[in-house]
């Protein structure tokens, strides 16, 4: 499967517990981007890493939440002390070429209790 | 944020028929993607649209970049009931450079009447 892969595929969290999603890339990309997706929603961009840096952070909130992409090793978005708020499922997607092209994998979807 | 706004929010066509559903917004898009995702599903690429005016298909799906870059529609001729889903539109801004963020419309519901 060559695919964009995420897991866990779905995560429970008791408020003030941590959440860590996890996404590989497309093999030969190394463009990787996180959307937030609410219930009857459309996807809200997150941020946008390649290998070791972010690039685009503008999305995502202050607090509690981070992401990193290392030189080895899949992508982690990191949510410490979730809330109920945070529940939603989180996709990933990566590029390559730079087509402007994004490929999404199937979701992490948190609920918090 | 940037908005895109999508219409219509849902759609209940009988099998056979065609179907069209378009995305606007008063900014400029460097590119138009169109997007269909299941139920607990990851979004899938539909078709992509690079130049203000192309007409792209893929089957029997058509979309077309709007002349003024600032708007985009989708039609599917000849519906069949695994079309339904939730579609959606997605652009990347214009002045975006190499970072492909993208904004994504609230999507169509379509339902499928065998």
């Amino acid at each position: 499967n060559a695919g964009v892969m995420q897991n866990p595929r779905h995560l429970v969290r008791r408020r003030g517990q941590e959440a860590r999603l996890r996404c590989s890339p497309m093999k030969g990309h190394s463009h990787v981007y996180w959307y937030r997706q609410l219930p009857e929603e459309g996807l809200k961009f997150m941020v946008y890493l390649q290998k070791e840096n972010i690039i685009d952070e503008s999305g995502m909130p202050k607090e509690r939440f981070s992401a990193e992409f290392p030189k080895e090793g899949p992508s982690i978005l990191r949510i410490q002390q979730v809330v109920r708020g945070d529940s939603a499922a989180y996709f990933c997607a990566s590029s390559g070429l730079p087509t402007g092209e994004l490929f999404f994998g199937e979701g992490s979807r948190l609920t918090v209790l | 944020g940037q908005q895109l706004n999508q219409s219509p929010q849902s759609m209940f066509i009988q099998e056979g028929e065609d179907v069209s559903m378009n995305c606007t917004s008063s900014s400029i898009f460097n590119t138009w993607l169109w997007y269909k995702q299941d139920p607990g599903e990851g979004p899938v690429l539909l078709i992509a649209l690079y130049k203000a005016g192309e007409l792209t298909s893929n089957g029997r799906l058509t979309a077309q970049f709007g002349i003024t870059r600032k708007d985009s529609f989708l039609n599917i001729s000849a519906s069949i009931p695994s079309d339904v889903g939730i579609y959606f539109c997605a652009g990347q801004l214009e002045g975006g450079g190499s970072n492909y963020k993208l904004t994504f419309g609230k999507g169509t519901l379509l339902t499928v009447n065998p």
